[in-house]
């Protein structure tokens, strides 16, 4: 079983600032990488996907970035906004043909108006 | 595409009682997975589908839980015997073969009396 990290656990910010969080994973066998954003009662949407050594994807004001040799991908977000609140979660593949995505537990990130 | 759905929404029952969920996914989409998810932790895997084959089940899972998805699309998940340590989120997802981003629903959340 994979041990996806994640840090912070958590992290309070003022609306227009810029943010960033780690998710750390096994380097060794990896596959893919795997973002997703959860809002309160709402479902788990897929932000990125990433496999390469030095990707780095956007999407609006969100993006992130992939370090295959060392294990981590951070996520960065510029110009908080507060429909930004969400928890963010990283997940990676086992690898060997194996489908089974391993999440971390999670950054929950509140931006304050 | 109405997206992934879940029913029920919330499900509460009796210690040893049998609960099953039924998850609708993306009509498009071959892969079926199934999650757990506890406070303060990420989705745990349970299992995943592709079309009507059940190709990966989770290690630490339990015998008493069962999952089918007889003719390809929709999926059910069955609890024999609840116990107090099953209550919790379970999400399902699905996608396209490959490595894709997975589309969840909103999850059914059961609580055990």
């Amino acid at each position: 079983i994979l041990n996806v990290e994640q840090s912070p656990q958590s992290l309070h910010v003022q609306e227009g600032d810029s943010t960033n969080f780690t998710c750390s994973f096994p380097s060794s066998n990896f596959y893919a990488l795997h973002w997703y954003r959860w809002e309160t009662a709402k479902s788990p949407e897929a932000l990125f996907v990433m496999t390469l050594n030095g990707d780095e994807k956007k999407k609006g004001r969100i993006s992130a970035t992939l370090n295959t040799k060392e294990g981590y991908s951070y996520l960065y977000i510029k110009g908080s906004q507060p429909e930004d609140s969400a928890t963010y979660l990283c997940a990676s593949y086992s690898g060997a043909g194996s489908y089974q995505l391993t999440f971390g537990k999670g950054t929950k990130l509140s931006v304050i108006p | 595409d109405t997206g992934v759905s879940q029913d029920p929404r919330h499900k509460i029952t009796k210690r040893g009682q049998n609960v099953t969920f039924r998850c609708d996914p993306i009509s498009e989409h071959n892969r079926l997975y199934w999650y757990r998810q506890t406070l303060g932790q990420g989705p745990e895997f349970l299992t995943y589908f592709q079309n009507e084959a059940q190709l990966e089940k989770s290690r630490l899972l339990s015998d008493r839980f069962s999952a089918e998805r007889p003719k390809g699309s929709f999926s059910t998940l069955e609890i024999q015997r609840t116990e107090q340590g099953d209550s919790a989120m379970y999400l399902c997802a699905s996608s396209f073969v490959g490595n894709q981003p997975q589309h969840f629903g909103d999850g059914t959340r059961l609580s055990i009396l």
